[in-house]
């Protein structure tokens, strides 16, 4: 079945303590990102990558970092967590942009609380 | 600069009237456009989208959107709701070549009244 799997799904951590999101999808995309969803904000996103070892920012990256060292893998790592990051967190993939828009295909979400 | 706005953050229908959600959007150039739902506790599911073809698109679940360029609008209706539509909706706007970025609208809410 053609998915985007993260882990963990739920999540409390203690600020300060560094933390990783894994992301994988299964399907060959060339192009991943993550978002995090906050009520009335909507989805915003934090990296974005179009291949492998190439990454960029989005709209909100501060206290985010990621790497894609694997077509199909591209973790969020938060190094020194804060409250500020609670959230629920989205990894997304598509197909590399073509001929008209591609879709994003979106994992199941993860919810982290940071205290 | 691109950006979206969802004119209602709560729509509330009985079952069995129709569904509008409206969506404006702001792009300097022509952009592909996207309705997103969120059922609770899951992912984002893509309902329909719009890509310079047609200009009325029809998605999943009897759900259809126009996109009017004079307007800059993309609303998105249903003719008849069921309970299974109540759901967070997003609009989506992209222009997408390098980066390929997705703007999201800030989302509306839609509960059935039975």
């Amino acid at each position: 079945e053609a998915q985007v799997t993260q882990n963990p799904r739920y999540l409390i951590t203690v600020t300060g303590k560094k933390l990783t999101v894994t992301c994988s999808q299964n399907m060959n995309h060339e192009y991943m990102s993550w978002y995090r969803q906050d009520p009335g904000l909507g989805l915003r996103q934090i990296y974005y990558s179009m291949n492998v070892e190439v990454t960029d920012k989005g709209d909100v990256p501060e206290g985010y970092k990621v790497s894609r060292k694997e077509k199909r893998n591209f973790p969020l790592i938060l190094e020194s967590p804060s409250p500020n990051q609670t959230s629920l967190y989205f990894c997304a993939s598509s197909l590399k942009q073509g001929a008209g828009a591609n879709v994003l295909t979106f994992g199941a979400g993860s919810r982290l609380t940071v205290l | 600069a691109q950006s979206v706005t969802q004119l209602d953050s709560h729509v509330s229908v009985s079952e069995g009237t129709p569904v509008l959600l409206r969506c404006n959007y702001s792009s300097s150039y022509s952009p592909s456009l996207f309705w997103y739902v969120q059922h609770p506790n899951k992912g984002l599911q893509l309902l329909l989208k719009y890509t310079s073809a047609a200009t009325l698109v029809k998605g999943i679940n009897g759900f259809e959107a126009e996109f009017k360029k004079s307007e800059t609008s993309f609303h998105l209706t249903k003719p008849s709701a069921h309970m299974s539509d109540a759901a967070e909706y997003f609009c989506v706007v992209s222009l997408g070549g390098y980066g390929q970025n997705f703007v999201f609208g800030p989302g509306t809410r839609l509960s059935v009244l039975p």
